[in-house]
């Protein structure tokens, strides 16, 4: 099946800075790799996602590469703010669905002020 | 339009006991799936409905079942429960089938079992 390894487990950056998260996936079928906000207590939110067929996608200060060859792709944040601090997981489509996903262990990102 | 709403919240049980945890996914939503959330294993998918149909199982026990309504409201079901089953069982919605629909998830239910 389906596995998900995402590094680094825990990212602490001063506000400002850029943050990086990094996921590989092993299953070659996968074609939709979403990434989700959690917060403490708190479910989680969807904050972007990127189609195999699309190498980069960027919203605001949020951006997801995607490299199909390497079977990873990462999320980038830019201009931290303290409020992104939260678990970050990333996932990758089963079987080419977006309705069963293999999730990452998660990245627990703190924004220092 | 309001988001996907499970219930209970919160559900303590001992082991041995069953339980059923209820999902109402957004209006509109007829696909369902459920997780189970812990420190040790983190997000693991359980199972996925769609049209009152099981459309695909994770790999865990038989003693986890669900199962989708008309209304397209799903409801899980863990019998014999064990310490293990600890967990926030979360359900996500998506408005259909297709390949790329964005999963809404719910505020999860917290199982305790003792």
């Amino acid at each position: 099946g389906e596995n998900v390894e995402q590094h680094p487990s825990t990212l602490s950056v001063q506000e400002g800075d850029s943050a990086v998260i990094k996921c590989t996936y092993s299953d070659s079928a996968s074609n939709y790799f979403p990434w989700y906000k959690q917060e403490l207590g708190k479910r989680p939110q969807l904050i972007i996602d990127i189609r195999s067929n699309v190498g980069e996608k960027k919203d605001q200060r949020i951006a997801v590469t995607l490299n199909k060859t390497a079977k990873h792709f990462s999320l980038h944040i830019t201009e931290t703010q303290p409020e992104d601090s939260a678990v970050y997981f990333c996932a990758a489509s089963i079987r080419g669905s977006a309705r069963q996903l293999t999730f990452g262990s998660g990245t627990q990102l703190t924004v220092l002020p | 339009k309001a988001g996907v709403t499970q219930t209970p919240r919160y559900l303590i049980k001992t082991r041995g006991q069953q339980v059923t945890l209820s999902c109402s996914p957004i209006s509109g939503h007829r696909s369902v799936s459920w997780y189970q959330q812990t420190p040790g294993q983190g997000l693991q998918f359980l199972f996925e409905y769609f049209s009152e149909t099981q459309r695909n199982k994770g790999n865990f026990p038989g003693r986890f079942s669900g199962r989708q309504f008309s209304n397209s409201r799903s409801e899980m079901n863990v019998s014999t429960l064990e310490l293990g089953d600890s967990a926030l069982y979360l359900c996500a919605s998506s408005i259909e089938a297709g390949a790329y629909n964005e999963q809404f998830f719910g505020p999860g239910t917290r199982l305790t079992v003792l």
